[in-house]
C-alpha cells in the first residue's frame, strides 16, 4: 500500500514551460515533505522540502505548494530546461516513527 | 556521491545463490539505510541501522539481512536470491534521526537469473 501517491508517472514538457507533479497522502503524522531528484545512473538527491506549517516554498525555479486540508502537495518547475529532465520523487516523513516514505516517481522529460 | 560508495555497481547472479552488497561511507554518519527501487513503487526501505550492530527492519525486509560491524560499512545480504529481488539497490546515510536529510549512493543494479 503506497502511503504517498504520486502522479503522473511520466511527463513531457516543452522547454520554457511549467512542469507540475502532484502527490497525495493520508497519514496525518507526516510532518516533513521533501522532493528528490534523480538522474540516470545516480542516486536520488534532495531538491527542496517543506513543512506543513507553510503553504508554499520557493527555491529558484522550484516551488512546493502544500495544501494541508486536502493532504496534497505539488512540485512546480518554472521555465523548465532540458537539464531538468530526471525522475522526481515526492516523499514524506513521519517524525515520530522516523520513517521516510517515497512516492512512485515521475519521469520528467523537457523537450528542447 | 559525497563520501558514500556502493559496490559492486552491477551484478548478475543465479537464483538460489547468496549475494552481499556493500555500502561504505566516509562521513562518519550514524544512520544508514538500504532501499530498493522498482518501477511503479518508488523507493522502499529494506533495513536500516542506527549505530554499530544496531539494525532494524523496513517495509520489505523478507529475504534480506544486514550487518554493521563498523560505522563506515553497512552490508546487505540476499540469503538466497530470487528473481523478485532483481532491482536497483540504494544505500543512504544521515547524521540525524529525523529522516530529513538523506545522502544516497549511486546504486547497485542486481539481476537475478
Amino acid at each position: 500500500q503506497q502511503q504517498v501517491k504520486q502522479s503522473p508517472q511520466s511527463l513531457i514538457v516543452q522547454k520554457g514551460g511549467i512542469s507540475i507533479i502532484n502527490c497525495a497522502y493520508e497519514n496525518t503524522a507526516f510532518d516533513y515533505f521533501p522532493w528528490y531528484q534523480q538522474f540516470p545512473g545516480k542516486g536520488p538527491a534532495l531538491l527542496i522540502a517543506i513543512r506543513p506549517d507553510v503553504s508554499e516554498k520557493k527555491e529558484g525555479r522550484f516551488t512546493i505548494s502544500f495544501n494541508k486540508s486536502a493532504k496534497q502537495f505539488s512540485l512546480h518547475i518554472m521555465d523548465s530546461q532540458p537539464g531538468d529532465s530526471a525522475t522526481y520523487f515526492c516523499a514524506a516523513v513521519d517524525g515520530g516513527a522516523q520513517k521516510l516514505v517515497f512516492g512512485q516517481g515521475t519521469r520528467l522529460t523537457i523537450n528542447p | 556521491d559525497a563520501g558514500i560508495t556502493q559496490s559492486p555497481r552491477h551484478k548478475v547472479t543465479e537464483t538460489g545463490t547468496p549475494v552481499t552488497l556493500r555500502c561504505h561511507q566516509t562521513e562518519n554518519h550514524r544512520y544508514m539505510y538500504w532501499y530498493r527501487q522498482d518501477p511503479g513503487h518508488g523507493l522502499r526501505l529494506i533495513h536500516y541501522s542506527y549505530g554499530v550492530k544496531d539494525t532494524d527492519k523496513g517495509e520489505v525486509s523478507d529475504g534480506y539481512s544486514v550487518s554493521r560491524s563498523k560505522t563506515e560499512d553497512f552490508l546487505l545480504t540476499l540469503e538466497s536470491a530470487t528473481s523478485s529481488q532483481t532491482s536497483v539497490y540504494f544505500c543512504a546515510i544521515s547524521d540525524t534521526d529525523d529522516s530529513t536529510g538523506y545522502t544516497f549512493g549511486s546504486g547497485t543494479r542486481l539481476t537475478v537469473v
